[in-house]
């Protein structure tokens, strides 16, 4: 298993400004992935965070707002950014172990005001 | 492209009693198939997947599921409900290995357990 420590765990945000949510993991993982939850909505992923390269971003997204860090095995960032109401949503980093199970954090509640 | 549907959004059973939960997809090739369970104000949390084998597969907290590979379906059951399984429940299908499992999430079923 993997337990994926995600913080914030929640942000109130003023439009216009940008949040970096981290997400730190107890071992070494190849994947990591961004998903975000939208009010009422499913999951949707954004992003696969790829170490000591570019992360690769899904239809939709795009670097500019979403930009990625994975500087190691172990960690990541999501930065959201010139943040509008439309981005309040609940952010989540997922890994894959090796059993290919994939994990998730607990998120991070994000309101734009 | 992969989807996934589940058509209830809401369903409320009784404490005590039997659970199903729908889920259709759409894949071209043979699927990696999930539930997950997401509780008020924690993340998601892996109840079972399917990969291969025996169509039945067993998860945590006493929840099963069985791929039907001719209904394109894959739904979650569970014999007697507990007060605490009121959650939100996600079914996921996701691409082999190549794909980096990847998965793609149906929209949710709310589940509420009535005492």
């Amino acid at each position: 298993s993997a337990v994926i420590s995600q913080k914030p765990s929640r942000d109130i945000c003023q439009r216009g400004t940008s949040l970096t949510i981290q997400c730190q993991v107890d071992s070494q993982v190849t994947m990591m992935f961004w998903y975000r939850q939208q009010p009422g909505q499913s999951l949707t992923l954004i992003a696969t965070a790829n170490q000591g390269s570019e992360a690769t971003y899904e239809s939709g997204f795009v670097i500019d707002k979403f930009p990625i860090s994975r500087p190691n095995l172990t960690f990541s960032t999501l930065t959201v950014s010139n943040m509008s109401p439309e981005d309040s949503s609940i952010y989540l980093c997922s890994v894959v172990v090796p059993n290919e199970k994939l994990f998730f954090g607990s998120g991070t509640q994000l309101s734009v005001l | 492209a992969q989807s996934v549907t589940q058509p209830d959004i809401h369903i409320t059973v009784s404490e005590g009693a039997s659970l199903e939960l729908r889920c259709n997809y759409s894949y071209g090739a043979t699927p990696y198939l999930f539930w997950y369970v997401q509780s008020p104000g924690q993340g998601l949390q892996l109840l079972l997947k399917y990969f291969s084998g025996d169509t039945l597969v067993q998860g945590i907290k006493g929840f099963e599921a069985e791929f039907k590979r001719s209904q394109s379906s894959f739904n979650l059951r569970k014999p007697s409900v507990h007060w605490s399984d009121a959650a939100e429940y996600f079914c996921a299908v996701g691409a082999l290995k190549g794909g980096g499992n990847k998965l793609t999430f149906g929209t949710g079923t709310q589940l509420k357990v009535e005492l």
